[in-house]
């Protein structure tokens, strides 16, 4: 079945300095979404990418839909305190669009 | 307003228990979802409903039950639940199945655990 490929797996980085994480996967797909999640909390939706190429940005985070639609990063600028989370890519697939696969999570702890 | 509200917060039960776990949107999103998150992995999809019907179980055991009395609610019953079914529940809806704006938002969740 479909996997995404989510790295790194963690990452533990002073305040100020920008992050990169990516997703790659075998497979095609045509919404690429970016969550967030607390601890206790529910994941929520960083950005949305609908478009092979598409740049969008939100704040300080941009993410970028990769031009083979099989991978995408995010990238968060002059990173705070409070960006400290797990950060899960997904891509959306199935006969209806409506199965969401996600990445493995990249946890990311910052160094105040 | 992109709210998916989620009672309880917190559940407790014995593996003799019946309960019941309650999502709620009020977007117009016309599918719904169900979602078991075990500690440090990704969500896992459980059911789908798209337009009040029931469009995809992830051969989920009969233990759980899912419910959609009406486009906003979405409910999933539990009965004789093991140990191992202790995660957090995650609803989520999005406005139209099958489009390309499909986009999916989750609500707090509700932490299980069964003892």
């Amino acid at each position: 079945g479909q996997q995404l490929n989510q790295s790194p797996q963690s990452m533990f980085i002073q305040e100020g300095e920008d992050v990169s994480m990516n997703c790659t996967s075998s497979s095609i797909f045509n919404t690429w979404l970016w969550y967030k999640q607390d601890p206790g909390e529910g994941p929520v939706l960083l950005i949305a990418l609908y478009k092979a190429g598409e740049l969008t940005s939100n704040g300080r985070l941009t993410a970028q839909f990769g031009i083979t639609r099989k991978d995408s990063f995010l990238n968060i600028s002059a990173s705070i305190p409070s960006d400290v989370g797990i950060y899960f890519c997904a891509g959306l697939f199935g006969e209806y669009g409506n199965k969401l696969v996600f990445g493995a999570g990249t946890i990311l702890r910052v160094k105040s | 307003d992109t709210e998916v509200t989620q009672t309880p917060k917190h559940l407790v039960m014995g593996m003799t228990n019946k309960k019941s776990l309650k999502c709620e949107q009020h977007m117009g999103h016309r599918a719904m979802y169900w979602y078991k998150q075990k500690a440090k992995k990704p969500p896992e999809l459980m059911f789908v409903y798209s337009y009040e019907k029931l469009s995809i179980n992830e051969s989920v055991p009969s233990r759980f039950s899912p419910e959609c009395p009406n486009s906003s609610l979405l409910n999933l019953h539990l009965h004789a639940l093991q140990p191992e079914d202790s995660a957090l529940y995650l609803c989520a809806s999005s406005p139209v199945q099958g489009s390309r704006t499909d986009t999916q938002y989750f609500g707090p969740g509700t932490r299980l655990t069964v003892l």
